[in-house]
């Protein structure tokens, strides 16, 4: 069984500044994706940034990039030039590569942009 | 292009009465998800549908939860009869489900249920 572990269940940040979240995951399988979702308080899930685990090069989108070690099995988000629209719940997720999609959470991070 | 639709967005109910959740994927998505999300918890899978048949419904409490997806469209998610710990975000959500990796799922705002 897969589980996802985000160590920090609070961050705040100052609004510009650069913020990194943290996620580790276990599993047994050699290929497999990642992804960030943010929750705003609407509750609705949004589709951050994804990583496929047999690419080496870690995913950016706009503001958003991940550290991706493999190894290690850890999948750090890090967001830049931080907005107050990031203040959000956001949680890493994890689906192996089977091509039957089915996402298992870790636990969030809520995180508050500071004005 | 229309997102996962929800309703009823909120649902107050007594323990032991029934409540029931309908959702509308996004056109032509083949697999429907329904995750049940607790209060600074993260998801958790209920059931898994592909096209109308199940795929994975281990983590659904089949003593008081049902779900169908008759026409492999549209789903609906009841509860019968309640418990105050069922008190949750339920989200629907969608993939198109080609079997090949790595399709992005689509979630809905959700459906908040109190009970009381």
């Amino acid at each position: 069984a897969q589980t996802v572990t985000q160590s920090q269940p609070e961050m705040s940040v100052q609004e510009a500044e650069t913020v990194t979240l943290s996620c580790t995951y276990d599993t047994s399988e050699s290929n497999y994706y990642l992804f960030w979702y943010k929750q705003p308080p609407s509750r609705q899930m949004i589709l951050v940034i994804r990583q496929e685990a047999y690419k080496q090069q870690n995913a950016t989108e706009n503001r958003f990039s991940v550290n991706f070690q493999k190894a290690a099995k850890s999948f750090s988000l890090k967001i830049s030039d931080s907005q107050l629209g990031d203040t959000a719940m956001y949680f890493c997720a994890f689906t192996p590569n089977f091509g039957n999609e089915k996402l298992t959470f870790g636990t969030g991070t809520r995180l508050t942009i500071i004005p | 292009e229309a997102g996962v639709a929800q309703s009823p967005r909120y649902k107050i109910i007594e323990k032991r009465q029934s409540v029931a959740f309908w959702c509308n994927p996004i056109s032509g998505h083949a697999t429907l998800y329904w995750y049940q999300q607790i209060l600074g918890q993260g998801p958790k899978l209920l059931i898994q549908f592909q096209n109308n048949g199940v795929v994975d419904d281990s983590q659904l409490p089949k003593d008081r939860f049902s779900a169908e997806r008759l026409k492999g469209v549209d789903s609906t998610l009841k509860i019968q009869p309640a418990k105050l710990e069922d008190s949750a975000v339920y989200l629907c959500a969608s993939s198109l489900g080609t079997g090949l990796s790595g399709n992005t799922i689509y979630f809905g705002e959700g459906s908040w249920l109190t009970v009381v």
